[in-house]
C-alpha cells in the first residue's frame, strides 16, 4: 500500500529565516506530487505540482520554491520566510488511472509552520 | 473560472440527527467531484469521487450524490466521531483540484 510522509510535523521559524519541508511517498512509482497551503479557517491553495523529476509547475507567485530531486521526493523551500508564510502545508500524491478524469489526490499528515 | 462553494460553513447536529452538506460548483468540464474528511491538525482523508450526474456512493453513514450543479453529502444518524471538516473539490480538465472552503460538522452526544 502507498504511504506519504511529511516532516517536520511542526516548525516555528523567525521572519527572514530559510525553510525546507520534505515529502516522500512510498509504494508507488512516478506519482504526481503537489504542495498545498491551508491558512487558518480557509480552503486549500495549490502552490506547486510536479509530474516528474525536475518538472515543477507553480500556481501562485510567492517567495516559495519547490524541487523534486527524486521520483518520490518533493521539497518545499524558501530563502527568507515572511509572516504571511505561516500556515498548514500539505503534500499530496496521485497516479493517473482513468482517462478523461482528474486524479484522486491523497494527502500527507501536514506540517504546521509558524513564522514569528 | 472553476468555482466551488460549500454550505453551510458550520453545522451542529445531535447524535442521530440526519442532515446534508452542500457543494455547489461551476466548471467548464467536470472531471470528478471529490469529497474529503479533515480532522483538526491532520491532512484530508479521501472519501468519494463522483464523475457523472446521478452517480451515488456510500460509505457507512455517508452517502454522496451528484447533479450537474451540486453535490450533497448526506449523513445518516451521525455519531460524535463523524465530527470533522468536510471538503469538496472539483477536478478539471487540467487534472487540478479546486477546493471549497469546507463545512465544519459538530455532532453532539
Amino acid at each position: 500500500s502507498q504511504t506519504i510522509h511529511q516532516w517536520p510535523a511542526t516548525l516555528v521559524q523567525p521572519v527572514g529565516s530559510p525553510l525546507s519541508l520534505e515529502c516522500t511517498v512510498e509504494g508507488t512509482s512516478n506519482p504526481n506530487l503537489y504542495w498545498y497551503r491551508q491558512a487558518a479557517g480557509r480552503g486549500l491553495q495549490l502552490l506547486f505540482y510536479s509530474v516528474g523529476i525536475g518538472q515543477i509547475s507553480s500556481e501562485v507567485p510567492q517567495n516559495l520554491s519547490a524541487s523534486r530531486p527524486q521520483d518520490r521526493q518533493f521539497i518545499l523551500s524558501s530563502k527568507k520566510l515572511l509572516l504571511s508564510d505561516s500556515g498548514f502545508y500539505l503534500c499530496a500524491w496521485s497516479t493517473h488511472l482513468r482517462v478523461g478524469t482528474a486524479d484522486t489526490q491523497y494527502f500527507g499528515p501536514g506540517t504546521r509552520l509558524t513564522v514569528l | 473560472e472553476d468555482q466551488v462553494t460549500q454550505s453551510p460553513e458550520a453545522l451542529r447536529l445531535q447524535e442521530g440527527e440526519s442532515s446534508s452538506l452542500n457543494c455547489s460548483y461551476t466548471v467548464s468540464g467536470l472531471r470528478g467531484l471529490f469529497w474529503y474528511r479533515q480532522d483538526p491538525g491532520k491532512g484530508p482523508e479521501f472519501l468519494f469521487t463522483l464523475y457523472s450526474a446521478g452517480e451515488e456512493k456510500e460509505k457507512e453513514r455517508l452517502k454522496a450524490t451528484l447533479t450537474k450543479k451540486e453535490s450533497f453529502l448526506h449523513i445518516t444518524a451521525p455519531k460524535p466521531e463523524d465530527s470533522a471538516t468536510y471538503l469538496c473539490a472539483l477536478g478539471n480538465a487540467g487534472n487540478m483540484l479546486t477546493f471549497g472552503g469546507g463545512t465544519r460538522l459538530m455532532v453532539k452526544p
